[in-house]
């Protein structure tokens, strides 16, 4: 099945900087890529996705790169805020009609002002 | 649009008691829900795909008697833990599909806090 696996597992920035976090997956049948935040406590909540006939996609101050040929996909977001301090996780999906997702062990990301 | 509620938010029972947990998509029909647990820092397992009308599909490792699911209409799944023990304890999150929905994102539930004592 497919495993997706999630780099750095801590990440601390100052503010102002960017941030990157990678994920790479098994499967060559995803076609699927999000990525969620979660505050504790809270439920995910989705910030930017990517399919798989896209390389890159951005939303303001986030942005995401897929490499089919590598299978890796990278979360950037640049000129983080201490709001943005959360987990986050990367999910890719598997199969066709159930869209299961299977998510990263997640990236605990600070930004200190 | 997109809304998905669970119910309840949290519980506390008794080790050897069963809990229900519902989901529900307030807006939208889900012929599809998906059941996560997650453990105190770390990452969702996906549990099992509910199937409204169907059997639900199990992941590897998680055990079909215990944790029973039920998607009995289009707008409501159900998860019942039995004879929790306190390590059922554990965040449940559902995520719920709909019907128009073509390789997009799944709109997850609030979650619900189970402690087991």
């Amino acid at each position: 099945g497919e495993n997706v696996e999630q780099h750095p597992s801590t990440l601390s920035v100052q503010e102002g900087d960017s941030a990157v976090i990678k994920c790479t997956y098994s499967d060559s049948a995803s076609n699927y890529f999000p990525w969620y935040k979660q505050e504790l406590g809270k439920r995910p909540q989705l910030i930017i996705d990517i399919r798989s006939n896209v390389g890159e996609k951005k939303d303001q101050r986030i942005a995401v790169t897929l490499n089919k040929t590598a299978k890796h996909f990278s979360l950037h977001i640049t000129e983080t805020q201490p709001e943005d301090s959360a987990v986050y996780f990367c999910a890719a999906s598997i199969g066709q009609a159930g869209t299961a997702l299977i998510f990263g062990k997640g990236t605990t990301l600070s930004v200190s002002s | 649009g997109a809304v998905v509620s669970q119910h309840p938010s949290w519980v506390i029972c008794k080790s050897g008691t069963s809990v229900k947990i519902e989901c529900r998509s307030l807006d939208f029909q889900a012929t599809t829900m998906f059941w996560y647990r997650q453990f105190p820092k770390q990452s969702l397992m996906l549990m099992a795909t509910s199937n409204e009308g169907s059997k639900a599909t199990y992941e590897q490792g998680v055990e079909k008697d215990k944790f029973l699911i039920n998607h009995a209409s289009l707008t409501l799944s159900t998860l019942t833990v039995t004879s929790a023990h306190p390590e059922d304890s554990s965040f449940y999150i559902c995520s719920a599909r709909g019907e128009q929905a073509v390789l997009v994102g799944q709109f997850f539930g609030p979650g619900t806090r189970l402690t087991v004592l």
